[in-house]
């Protein structure tokens, strides 16, 4: 199993500056077929999962450009750039390229 | 619009069963993959299964293998979690999410609200 590690675990951050999260898996998230398999949810409060990111990088259509992903191998990143009051929430890194499916621990964003 | 909704949640005793659908409409059901992903109190995400697009194809996590069944009628649009032999650690809000048409590697990009499942005596 592909264990995802998320840090940190909290992000207390003031509104508009920037956040970052890192997520690190215990092997190479590059499949087989070249393609890499990490996406980057959110889930704000009482509220599902939301997919942000996918392959890394891609932006789901709506998401604001605000949200980037970056990385590659076994070292992935989220960054906000200006965190703004409905950002607020846990956020998951996961990947797709190997069964089982697994989740990072979540990193909680919250304003300061 | 493309949406989920999933049912069927409650409180179980342990040792008991229970079955979730999760009703897909807006989009082409059959050319999906669907997963279950849970998440229980206090705590992250967790996958549980997969059902490829035709139903031929399944994997599970192995916290709920040989004790759930993933499955689907696309003739409902419908997917279902059959859970058997419930414990307390299978408490949480159960999701179904939309992956691709591969069974593999896609991202989970639509996802319902959940259903509460609590396993309790």
């Amino acid at each position: 199993e592909i264990v995802m590690t998320q840090t940190p675990l909290s992000s207390p951050v003031t509104l508009g500056q920037p956040a970052s999260i890192s997520c690190r898996s215990s092997q190479t998230l590059v499949h087989s077929d070249g393609n890499t398999y990490l996406s980057w949810l959110q889930q704000r409060p009482g509220q599902p999962p939301r997919l942000l990111i996918y392959h890394i990088s891609n932006r789901l259509s709506g998401v604001p450009d605000r949200f980037s992903g970056s990385g590659a191998g076994t070292d992935f990143t989220l960054k906000i750039s200006r965190v703004e009051v409905e950002d607020v929430g846990v956020y998951y890194c996961m990947q797709a390229t190997q069964f089982p499916i697994t989740f990072g621990g979540g990193t909680k964003v919250e304003i300061k | 619009q493309v949406q989920l909704v999933e049912s069927g949640g409650g409180v179980v005793q342990p040792g008991r069963s229970l079955r979730l659908s999760c009703a897909a409409s807006g989009f082409t059901f059959n050319y999906y993959a669907i997963h279950w992903v849970r998440r229980a109190p206090g705590k992250g995400l967790e996958w549980v299964a997969v059902v490829s697009f035709d139903g031929n194809n399944k994997y599970y996590a192995d916290s709920v293998k040989g004790r759930f069944t993933i499955s689907r009628d696309n003739s409902k649009n419908t997917l279902y979690l059959q859970m058997n032999s419930l414990r307390a650690e299978d408490t949480a809000v159960y999701y179904c999410a939309r992956g691709g048409r591969l069974i593999r590697g896609s991202p989970f990009d639509i996802w319902g609200q959940g259903t509460m499942v609590t396993v309790s005596s």
